[in-house]
């Protein structure tokens, strides 16, 4: 069974430029969470989704990150304008509902922001 | 006080031995925790899940957790090289609904190099 799908792998832009990281996660998993890891930060949940229904942003930054997920197979992560600060990576992760939240990483996107 | 806090490291083992490693946490009411692994450059692998005190033992791991005293920890036995990874210790907290399904809270990490 795939696990959870992420691209790109690798992004470098320049400041200024409009990101996209998308997500595909785990078939049947009922939530999805997008992570940034940086050596200082550690790892921070940025949003989470259940259902497709976003159910906690606070995590996002500020108003230049955006996510959305039209639907159970397909979410997306979006900067804009991106910003050397948000040079990390993300991680996309999904859970199933009667697990008590045990999630599943995928491979991550090193984001670099020149 | 940090909600979830790990000894950063690094903690060196020889092979072989026992890796201990703690993590506390500041949420009485927190519900569920988990262990990863991380490789460096690698995504969090989810290896240990535990609800209830006690232990709890897969393979050459083990994870305890004392809800009384706000601990989980983790014992690797027989340590090998490639364990030598960063474990994140991550904690469900209490949801305000009464569902236990919440955000995960992690800590920063404790790097283990085992050393054949």
């Amino acid at each position: 069974d795939a696990g959870v799908i992420q691209s790109p792998r690798h992004e470098v832009t320049e400041m200024g430029q409009e990101v996209t990281l998308r997500c595909k996660p785990i078939s049947g998993h009922d939530y999805l969470f997008w992570y940034r890891q940086t050596m200082m930060r550690g790892l921070e949940l940025l949003i989470y989704f259940n259902n497709n229904v976003p159910i906690d942003d606070s995590g996002m930054p500020e108003d230049r990150f955006s996510a959305k997920m039209p639907n159970a197979s397909f979410s997306t992560l979006k900067i804009q304008p991106s910003e050397p600060r948000d040079s990390a990576v993300y991680f996309c992760a999904s859970s199933p509902r009667d697990t008590d939240n045990e999630q599943f990483f995928g491979p991550g996107t090193r984001l670099t922001v020149l | 006080q940090k909600e979830v806090e790990q000894n950063s490291g690094p903690l060196s083992v020889p092979e072989g031995a026992i890796a201990s490693l703690n993590c506390t946490y500041s949420d009485r009411g927190s519900q569920s925790f988990f262990w990863y692994r991380q490789y460096s450059g690698k995504s969090p692998e989810l290896i240990m899940s535990i609800y209830s005190n006690g232990d709890k033992e897969d393979g050459r791991f083990t994870a305890q957790l004392n809800k009384a005293s706000q601990y989980v920890s983790l014992l690797i036995r027989d340590s090998q090289p490639s364990d030598s990874a960063t474990y994140l210790c991550a904690v469900n907290p209490r949801h305000a609904g009464g569902t236990s399904y919440g955000k995960l809270t992690f800590g920063q990490g404790t790097i283990l190099t085992v050393h054949p």
